[in-house]
């Protein structure tokens, strides 16, 4: 069966530009998750959604940063005026329910270079 | 808050050389722990779980133990491979919360 898959892999963009960023989460998953990973670092958390519903939204660093995922499945993230800090790999995970046992499975992470 | 610790790397081991990976944690309650690996050019997987103290996750040849008196979950594995050559992450979840990773320890293996 499919995994999670994001789009683009890779997006270069120059300092004030818009990026949107999508992710499809595995069939049937409630739980959606968005983490940012700079170079060398571990993944950090930037949102949450269970079905359409944004629960948790406090890992956004700016006002820059906009995620929705208005029918339950597909989500995207926007960052808006881009800036340099923005650089990192964005990761998308999805779990069937979200509890604290649920597995996350990650997608292959979309890497942004902002110029 | 929450937080993990693990040992920073590279590690660099021959082929058939015994892997240990230190993780410790700090945290309320009573987490989730995992082993995430990132292979090069892919994206990250579970390697192992241990959701209450005492429990042993094993995959692969590795095995982490949940040790709630020392807050610990080591990683461990007998006998390495050059296919284990990858990044790996320690994590733990807290209740309905994200997951909080370590930053990660890079293990090259040598034939």
């Amino acid at each position: 069966g499919a995994g999670v898959s994001q789009s683009p892999r890779y997006k270069v963009a120059k300092r004030g530009q818009d990026v949107a960023l999508r992710c499809d989460p595995i069939s049937g998953h409630v739980s959606l998750f968005w983490y940012q990973q700079a170079l060398g670092q571990g993944p950090e958390f930037l949102t949450y959604f269970q079905n359409e519903a944004q629960l948790d939204k406090s890992g956004l660093p700016s006002d820059r940063f906009f995620a929705e995922r208005p029918e339950g499945s597909v989500s995207t993230l926007k960052i808006q005026r881009t800036q340099q800090e923005d650089s990192a790999v964005y990761l998308c995970a999805s779990s069937l329910s979200g509890g604290s046992t649920d597995t996350q499975y990650f997608g292959p992470g979309t890497r942004l270079t902002v110029l | 808050g929450d937080s993990v610790t693990q040992m920073e790397g590279p590690v660099t081991l021959s082929e058939e050389a015994f892997l240990t990976i230190n993780c410790t944690y700090t945290a309320t309650g009573y987490p989730s722990l995992f082993w995430y690996v990132q292979y090069p050019g892919e994206g990250l997987q579970l390697l192992l779980k241990a959701t209450k103290a005492d429990d042993k996750g094993s995959n692969k040849g590795f095995e982490a133990t949940y040790r709630k008196e020392t807050t610990s979950f080591h990683l461990e594995k007998g006998s390495v491979q050059v296919s284990d050559s990858a990044v790996y992450f320690c994590a733990l979840e807290a209740g309905n919360t994200p997951l909080v990773f370590g930053k990660g320890t890079r293990l090259s293996v040598i034939a």
